[in-house]
């Protein structure tokens, strides 16, 4: 069984920019949610993905948005990068309503100068 | 909305001691998770509970679940330093969908 794997592990953007993360979900998953998590904070839900649909967003503006593809995998992109959005994004995946099991993937470190 | 609180945001504890981690919301959900994390890394599932009452151990960490207070703690049983990480708490939002809201997270250092 293939875990949940991000990429690219690190990377470094210059504010204004765009950016695109990719997440490809557990086998079997069809659930992919977004987290951002800042220095020294706890995660914040981004947005989550149920068959290729928007289901639910956090208070994050327009400029997140994202994709989830036929096969599961999932894409976060952000335009007009601030500062502010230096974190580290996390994936997490699950099968909708098999109960709770989300498996978080090895994170995507931002860094915007 | 939806808050979750922990405490205490700093823990550091000697080899061997007891302690407990409270984590407290403040509007009705069913299920409560704990993750740790170490630095750099990402979460790994430590406990889900799901209804009230619920207890859960794993080796020298044991979680529990009170829907009514809604308060959940993670108790350490003498703790050696491979505990040390931040711990964190998440609640699932109302109405499911695992779309869940995390605390600050405690920091846990085990000093030997």
């Amino acid at each position: 069984e293939t875990g949940v794997t991000q990429s690219p592990t690190h990377l470094i953007k210059t504010r204004g920019q765009q950016v695109t993360l990719r997440c490809s979900s557990q086998s079997g998953h069809n659930t992919v949610s977004w987290y951002q998590q800042a220095l020294g904070q706890g995660p914040q839900f981004i947005f989550q993905y149920y068959r290729e649909e928007e289901n639910g967003r956090g208070n994050f503006p327009p400029r997140f948005s994202g994709l989830q593809f036929p096969n599961y995998s999932s894409e976060l992109n952000v335009n007009a990068l601030e500062l502010d959005d230096s974190a580290l994004y996390l994936c997490a995946s699950s099968y909708y309503r098999d109960g709770y099991e989300q498996y978080f993937g090895p994170g995507t470190r931002l860094t915007v100068t | 909305e939806l808050k979750v609180e922990q405490n205490p945001l700093f823990l550091s504890m000697q080899e061997g001691k007891n302690y407990t981690i409270y984590c407290n919301y403040s509007t009705t959900s069913d299920r409560l998770y704990w993750y740790r994390q170490d630095p750099g890394k990402s979460l790994e599932s430590l406990f889900v509970l799901l209804s009230n009452g619920a207890v859960k151990q794993e080796g020298r960490l044991m979680a529990s679940l009170d829907t009514k207070a809604r308060l959940s703690t993670l108790h350490i049983t003498a703790a050696v330093h491979d505990l040390s990480a931040t711990y964190f708490c998440a609640v699932e939002r109302q109405g499911g969908s695992e779309k869940l809201v995390f605390g600050k997270g405690t920091k846990l250092t085990v000093n030997p």
